[in-house]
């Protein structure tokens, strides 16, 4: 079955560091791949989506790259700060309708 | 600004009670979902809907039954509810894939946060 895997762990680093997520899937290839932050007591919100013949998407301080090959996605935030503490999850499309398959999500705290 | 609304933040209901979750949307959306999230599983699919009266099961349906008689509306059926049902449910919408300028992402409501006792 189709399986989704982030860093179950919490990623804590310092402001003004790039912080790095790690997005794996098995079992399918994807189309496109979107990614989300959820904070806590809300609703996910969308940030990004990269294509299958995209290598590398941006968006502000805010970068991903999509290797089919490997079948990962990584999610840069670079000069992070505070105000990014949230957890971002991967979620890659599924068969049609825009249905997607969202990992379990993984928590970002940057410490001032 | 695209806006989804959920009847009630929180709802706390008993064993065996039959509970209505709604969700509202105004972008005239198409597809429309029902997840709910617990720790650590992240968010599960429940049902979907790609247009009205059109519903698909998604991963967890059993226990579940959806309703959208109307494009901007879209409710989740607990028939009999139960304790392991108690969660956090969150709708969302968007429009399909292949609609122009769109980048199918989905907008999600604020959640509500069911406990069955």
């Amino acid at each position: 079955s189709q399986k989704i895997e982030q860093n179950s762990e919490a990623l804590n680093i310092q402001e003004g560091k790039t912080a790095t997520l790690t997005c794996n899937y098995t079992n399918y290839s994807p189309a496109y791949l979107q990614w989300y932050r959820q904070d806590p007591g809300r609703g996910p919100v969308f940030l990004l989506l990269i294509r299958e013949n995209e290598k590398e998407k941006r968006k502000e301080r805010l970068k991903v790259t999509f290797d089919t090959t490997l079948k990962q996605s990584l999610f840069h935030i670079t000069a992070s700060q505070p105000a990014d503490s949230a957890t971002y999850l991967c979620a890659p499309i599924s068969g049609g309708y825009n249905k997607l398959i969202f990992g379990a999500g993984t928590r970002l705290a940057v410490h001032p | 600004d695209v806006k989804v609304t959920q009847s009630s933040r929180y709802l706390v209901k008993r064993t065996g009670e039959k509970v209505f979750l709604e969700c509202v949307q105004d972008m005239d959306h198409e597809n429309m979902f029902w997840y709910r999230q617990d720790p650590g599983l992240g968010l599960r699919l429940i049902y979907f809907s790609y247009d009205v009266k059109m519903k698909e099961k998604g991963d967890i349906p059993e226990g579940y039954s959806v309703s959208r008689e109307k494009k901007e509306r879209f409710s989740l059926i607990l028939e009999s509810a139960s304790t392991n049902q108690t969660s956090m449910y969150l709708c969302a919408s968007s429009f399909p894939p292949r609609t122009s300028g769109s980048s199918y992402e989905q907008y999600f409501g604020p959640g509500t946060r069911l406990t069955v006792t």
